[in-house]
This record gives structure tokens, sequence and C-alpha cells, in this order.
């Protein structure tokens, strides 16, 4: 069966460090894989996109990787704030024009 | 940035009632919109796929006759919740994608309706 999984339901860390998060994916075959961050009550706001021919793609402190061969994307925070605490959801195409969420990964980072 | 509009924001009504809800792009066309459930600390689940001028797709296991969509214009679709239970109480966040751009355009999101039925 088809899953996307993100592997761990909360993260802790301390400010300033860096986050990492992870998303695994079965049996689907992306053409580009999405960021996305939610705070809570509100919607998704999209973060950054990754293509399949693409290692890794950067953003101010942000960083993604994607790796075809593992089935695997990683969502990189350096310099963590508090203002970053928030769920963060991996979300892919399934080549049917719709979008595919994880469960997403809630980071909290202390002061 | 592209702003995605949904309302209400919250509804609170009692079992049996039929609940609308509206998403609207605000400075963009969609032709295709999507709506999404989402349950306490779980992903959002893909319910249907909203195509202007056209009837919606359905994801499997949703009912189309309990969840009634209707994309009339490029800038708002509706879903409407038809004599709505309290199991079908839940987070329900709209989407849409820019018809200019490629597929793999990112969604915007709104923020979103929490429907609580009693």
């Amino acid at each position: 069966s088809q899953k996307i999984e993100q592997n761990s339901e909360a993260l802790n860390i301390q400010e300033g460090k860096t986050a990492t998060l992870t998303c695994n994916y079965t049996n689907y075959s992306p053409a580009y894989l999405q960021w996305y961050r939610q705070d809570p009550g509100r919607g998704p706001v999209f973060l950054l996109l990754i293509r399949e021919n693409e290692k890794e793609k950067r953003k101010e402190r942000l960083k993604v990787t994607f790796d075809t061969t593992l089935k695997q994307s990683l969502f990189h925070i350096t310099a963590s704030q508090p203002a970053d605490s928030a769920t963060y959801l991996c979300a892919l195409d399934d080549n049917n024009n719709d979008m595919r969420f994880g469960a997403g990964t809630r980071l909290t980072v202390k002061p | 940035g592209a702003v995605v509009s949904q309302h209400p924001s919250r509804v609170i009504c009692k079992s049996g009632t039929s609940v609308k809800i509206e998403c609207r792009s605000l400075d963009f066309q969609a032709t295709t919109m999507f709506w999404y459930r989402q349950f306490p600390k779980q992903s959002l689940m893909l319910m249907a796929t909203s195509n202007e001028g056209s009837k919606a797709t359905y994801e499997q296991g949703v009912e189309k006759d309990k969840f009634l969509i209707n994309h009339a214009s490029l800038t708002l679709s509706t879903l409407t919740v038809t004599s709505a239970h309290p199991e079908d109480s839940s987070f329900y966040i709209c989407s849409a994608r820019d018809s200019r751009g490629r597929r793999n355009q990112p969604q915007h999101f709104g923020d979103g309706t929490r429907l609580s039925i009693l």
C-alpha cells in the first residue's frame, strides 16, 4: 500500500540548533515533493518544492534534500528559533495531479 | 502572495443541519480546487477535487451525496455537508492552485473551517 511517513510525531530542540525532519514514502514515484508549515487552527503554508532531479534546495535557513533511491526527503531548519515551532508537513504528487500529505511532525523550539 | 479565503472559520450546529463552506481564490484564478479533511494530529486527507464547470472527483470512500461540491466560477468552490452528524465534525480545509501555473505549483490553502455537530 502507499504510505507517507514522517519520522516522528513530535520533535523538541533547543534554540540555535538544527532541526532535521524526515519524510519517507512507499509505493509512490513522485516527480516532486513539497514541504508545508501548519500552525494550530490554520491552513498549511507552502515552504519549498524540490523536483526528482534535484538533490538539494535551499531557502534562507531552510534546506531540503530528496533521495529517490532511498525514497526519502530531509527537511532542515538551521539556527532554529522559537518562532519556527509549528507542524511541518511533507507532500508529494501521486502522478494523478493530486498532492498526498504526511501526518506531519510537530516541532517545538525551546528558548 | 496568493490568498485563499475560506468561510466560515467555525460552525457549531445541530445534527441534521446542512452546512455550506466557501473557498475563494482572491488574486488568482483556479481551475482546480481541493477539499481536505483533517482530524487532530492526523494528516490532511483529500476528499475531492473540485473542477470549474464540471463535476467534482471524489476520493474512494467519500460520499458524493453527503459532501456536495460546486465550482461555479474560477474563483469560488463550495462544499456543502448535507444532514451533518457528529461524526462529520472535523477541520475542513480547501486549497487552490493557480491555473496559469504548471502542475507542480504549490497549493494555496485557506485557513480551514472547524465544524462541530452537536
